[in-house]
């Protein structure tokens, strides 16, 4: 596609309950990029992929989350038994090599909403 | 770790006037520096970036920004404010890592 793609563009769950989002990013860009961004918080780095390896997770806040890549395209971010702090907008980015030099491209993320 | 921090959450300025939005890293390397806008219900997008070279950087929209290693700042300036500048501005640092580290974010208002 002409950009990054994210799904769903708004998500409304129950406490206790699992979720996925989905990230579509440009095609032939290595890197693969899932922020957080809570109200007054900034973006909050949660784990990067080069190809389909992620050589950083530390910024998953715990294991209740997970992120995958297959193909070195479509990437998953899965949150199990999501909490009312979970609520937050899920920004997904990609870059063509990964560098730290290189523009980032963004979805336009996905409202989590739990309640 | 590197960290941002930009001051002024909420900023304001009239129509026509100079924007000036502040920006300050840490890090114990030459870093590289962006600035990101976020107008409302879209992704960010990338306004301007210093990886090396000039210090003063021109990017979209009439906006740049000045690197100053001695006082560790990448202020993000426009000389006259339009309407369609009312958006959210995020400073981000990188360093030889392959962490993009953002600050909080700046929300301009721009008064007619």
């Amino acid at each position: 596609g002409a950009g990054v793609s994210q799904s769903p563009s708004n998500k409304v769950t129950e406490k206790g309950k699992d979720v996925e989002l989905r990230c579509d990013p440009i095609s032939g860009h290595t890197a693969l990029y899932w922020y957080r961004q809570s109200l007054g918080q900034g973006l909050e780095f949660l784990i990067y992929f080069q190809g389909n390896s992620a050589p950083d997770k530390s910024g998953l806040p715990s294991d209740r989350f997970s992120a995958e890549r297959t193909g070195g395209s479509v990437s998953t971010l899965t949150i199990q038994r999501t909490q009312q702090e979970d609520s937050a907008v899920y920004l997904c980015a990609s870059s063509l090599e990964g560098q730290p030099n290189e523009k980032l491209f963004f979805g336009s993320g996905t409202q989590l909403s739990v309640l | 770790a590197q960290s941002v921090t930009q001051l002024g959450s909420h900023v304001s300025v009239s129509e026509g006037a100079l924007v000036l939005l502040r920006c300050n890293y840490s890090s114990s390397v030459p870093p590289y520096l962006f600035w990101y806008v976020q107008y409302p219900n879209q992704g960010l997008q990338l306004l301007l970036k210093y990886t090396t070279g000039a210090t003063l950087v021109k990017g979209i929209n009439g906006f740049e920004a000045e690197f100053k290693k001695s006082e560790t700042s990448f202020h993000l300036t426009k000389p006259s404010a339009h309407m369609s500048d009312a958006a959210e501005y995020f400073c981000a640092v990188s360093d030889t890592g392959n962490q993009f580290y953002f600050g909080t974010g700046t929300s301009l208002t721009v008064i007619p």
